[in-house]
């Protein structure tokens, strides 16, 4: 069964530090979200991407975060610095693009644990 | 503003006590629901989308039921292995591409054996 992959799983930084997540969406889904998840939350959007464009990044805190899908496949996201209060699970998931019938079904990755000490 | 409340936040059952869980949301303009599945550590996992009320869906112990208020999970002589945090999201008629999803903060089943 097609998955998304996400890594590190883990990640422990100090405060000011930066971190990087990396997501490679499922093979032929067009659209890639990054979310994130504050322990007994339920997720958040962060930001969107259509193919290698941004459709929603209206939550994403731009001073800190920065985000990219530079060819349309896989993605990055970047905190510089990171802040004790960006301490979440950071989770990618994909579609296929709107024109399909089931577009609006996200498939999740496992998720990027991140600790900001 | 679309909304999304689950309740209870934290549900107890025995081994094959049934019960519901709810999601009531208010949105501009529903395009569908959805209920994910959580296990501890691990990214949601897709159980069931409804588009429209009066839709049922079920899938083993599982039957989901819309309304347009509001959105029942209702689970049938659960099992230990049932155990999970149910999240509950809404995807609004915007305009334009995006297709995010808005969720609640979930409820925490326990069933013990």
């Amino acid at each position: 069964e097609a998955e998304v992959a996400q890594s590190p799983r883990y990640k422990i930084t100090e405060k000011s530090q930066a971190v990087a997540f990396w997501c490679d969406p499922i093979s032929g889904h067009a659209t890639l979200y990054w979310y994130r998840q504050i322990l007994g939350q339920g997720p958040e959007l962060l930001v969107q991407f259509q193919d290698e464009s941004v459709v929603d990044d209206s939550q994403l805190p731009k001073d800190r975060f920065s985000a990219e899908r530079l060819k349309g496949v896989d993605s990055t996201l970047k905190i510089q610095p990171a802040e004790l209060g960006d301490s979440a699970m950071y989770l990618c998931a994909s579609s296929l693009g709107p024109r399909d019938l089931r577009a609006n079904v996200l498939t999740f990755g496992a998720g990027s644990r991140l600790t900001v000490l | 503003e679309d909304q999304v409340t689950q309740s209870p936040e934290a549900l107890r059952l025995q081994e094959g006590e049934s019960s519901s869980l709810n999601c009531s949301y208010t949105v501009s303009g529903l395009r569908g629901l959805f209920w994910y599945r959580q296990d501890p550590g691990k990214g949601p996992e897709f159980l069931f989308t409804l588009y429209s009320a009066g839709e049922e869906k079920e899938k083993e112990r599982l039957k989901a039921t819309l309304t347009k208020k509001e959105s029942f999970l209702h689970i049938t002589a659960p099992k230990p292995e049932d155990s999970a945090t149910y999240l509950c999201a809404v995807q609004a008629r915007y305009g334009g591409a995006t297709n995010k999803l808005i969720f609640g903060t979930g409820t925490l089943l326990a069933v013990q054996p």
